[in-house]
C-alpha cells in the first residue's frame, strides 16, 4: 500500500544537539510535502512545506527540510535543538496520486529535548 | 489568521449513543476534513468535503457520517458510538487556489466512549 513512513517514533536529544527526522513516501508523480508540528496541548500547525522550486526549504524556528526526489524523501533538520522543540512532528504528502489531493500523514515522531 | 473551531474539547459518551462533533472555519475555505489521531498511527482521514453538500469518504469512514450544509461548518456524526471510536478527532480546512493544500487544524475533540 502507498504510504508515508517516518523512521523514528520517539527521539530523545539534549539541548544543542542536531536533529534529523526521516520521512519517505511512496507516491509517484507530482507531490506537495509538509511537516506539521504539535506542541504539547496545542493544535497541529504547519512547520514548513514544499511544492516546487528550491528543494531545500526553510520553515519556522530554524527548521529546514530537503526534498530528494530520487529517494522519495523529505527529511526534517535543525542544527541545534532547544527544549521548546519538544513536540510531535508529522510528515505529510498530497498530490494527484494520493487520491484526489487528500493529505496523507505519517505516524508521527515524538521528540523530547532534555534541558 | 485562519481559525478552525471545534465545539467540544472533551466528550465522554456511552456505547450506542449518537455523537455530533461540530467544526467551524472562518476563512471561507472550500475544503474541510475530519481526521482521527491515534498514538503510533498518525492522522487517518475519515471524511472530507470540497463543497457544500458534497462529501467524500476517506480511508476509515466506517461507523461515521458527515454533514456540510454551510460552507463554514462541517459536522462529524457517530450514529452509534463504540469503544473503538475512542480517539482524538481533528477538523481541518484548506483553500483551493494557490494553497498547495496546506491544512489548518482545530484544537481537537477528545472523545471517550465507555
Amino acid at each position: 500500500a502507498q504510504s508515508v513512513s517516518q523512521h523514528n517514533h520517539h527521539v530523545i536529544l539534549s539541548e544543542a544537539a542536531s536533529l534529523e527526522l526521516g520521512c519517505n513516501y511512496s507516491y509517484g508523480g507530482t507531490v506537495n510535502l509538509f511537516w506539521y508540528v504539535q506542541y504539547p496541548g496545542q493544535h497541529l500547525q504547519l512547520l514548513l512545506k514544499y511544492f516546487s522550486g528550491d528543494p531545500l526549504v526553510k520553515g519556522i524556528k530554524g527548521f529546514e527540510a530537503e526534498f530528494i526526489k530520487s529517494k522519495f524523501s523529505f527529511n526534517l533538520r535543525k542544527p541545534s535543538v532547544q527544549w521548546s522543540d519538544t513536540a510531535e512532528y508529522f510528515c505529510a504528502v498530497n498530490g494527484p496520486n494520493t487520491g484526489g489531493f487528500k493529505t496523507i500523514f505519517g505516524a508521527g515522531t515524538r521528540l523530547f529535548v532534555k534541558a | 489568521d485562519v481559525k478552525v473551531t471545534q465545539s467540544s474539547r472533551y466528550l465522554v459518551k456511552r456505547t450506542g449513543e449518537k455523537v455530533f462533533l461540530e467544526c467551524v472555519q472562518d476563512m471561507d475555505h472550500e475544503n474541510m476534513f475530519w481526521y482521527r489521531q491515534d498514538p503510533g498511527l498518525g492522522l487517518r482521514l475519515i471524511y472530507f468535503s470540497y463543497d457544500v453538500k458534497m462529501k467524500e469518504k476517506g480511508d476509515i469512514p466506517e461507523g461515521y457520517s458527515v454533514s456540510r450544509e454551510k460552507k463554514e461548518r462541517f459536522s462529524l456524526i457517530l450514529e452509534s458510538a463504540s469503544t473503538n471510536q475512542t480517539s482524538m478527532y481533528l477538523c481541518a480546512s484548506s483553500g483551493t487556489s494557490g494553497s498547495s493544500g496546506e491544512l489548518f487544524f482545530g484544537e481537537g475533540s477528545r472523545l471517550t466512549v465507555l
